[in-house]
């Protein structure tokens, strides 16, 4: 089935680095979204991108959608012991009619040293 | 709190075993979607209900089955349980078809089979 490639797997930096991770798809999305799941917790929405291009940003969270809408990012500015968590990024592919599906890719752990 | 609940938090069993998970959506919400995730394989969509029907289905095991009342709180039946299957189940709503990017996970059922 469709599959989303979601690299780094794993990111471990000091409090104040940036962080970016990226999704990557063979084939264009519908649209992508972005969740975060703090350890021990729940994925939790953080973000829906929908047009070729488009940038988005929450404080020190940018979000950017490819313009072939087949690769996303998500970059953290200065990070803080509160971004730690995994990030999945969570394509919408298009299976006909009005039925979208939504798969989430295997998400990257962010660990941060104070 | 998200406003899903999942009963219950925790479930030790055997091999071989039957049990039962207990989704209640967020009021309102017509969409329940069920995910397992585990340390390798991440968040795994397994199947989705629209307003008590079956909608999409994912990676679900023929041992396992769902099914949404017309109160709209669902159940995921997980049977002849296998070691493998140890994972975090979670329940996730949505208010509607169109909308399904933004999902509301519960806490979610760690099961562990012995």
């Amino acid at each position: 089935g469709q599959q989303v490639m979601q690299i780094p797997q794993y990111q471990h930096v000091q409090e104040g680095e940036d962080f970016t991770t990226y999704c990557n798809s063979s084939t264009t999305l519908s649209n992508i979204q972005w969740y975060k799941q703090r350890p021990g917790g729940h994925p939790v929405f953080l973000i829906q991108l929908v047009k070729s291009g488009e940038v988005k940003k929450q404080k020190r969270l940018t979000f950017q959608f490819g313009e072939a809408k087949k690769n996303s990012s998500l970059h953290i500015t200065a990070t803080q012991t509160t971004d730690v968590g995994t990030y999945f990024c969570a394509p919408d592919y298009y299976s006909g009619g009005s039925n979208y599906k939504l798969t989430f890719g295997k998400g990257t752990l962010l660990t941060v040293n104070p | 709190d998200s406003g899903v609940t999942q009963t219950p938090k925790h479930l030790i069993t055997a091999t071989g075993q039957r049990v039962t998970l207990r989704c209640s959506p967020r009021s309102g919400d017509l969409s329940v979607y069920w995910y397992q995730q585990s340390l390798d394989q991440g968040l795994q969509f397994l199947i989705q209900y629209y307003n008590g029907e079956e909608r999409a289905k994912g990676n679900i095991l023929e041992r396992f089955s769902a099914q949404q009342f017309p109160d709209l709180h669902s159940e995921l039946n997980l049977s002849s349980l296998e070691l493998g299957d140890s994972a975090l189940y979670f329940c996730a709503s949505s208010v509607a078809p169109g909308r399904e990017y933004i999902q509301y996970f519960g806490a979610g059922t760690r099961l562990s089979v012995l």
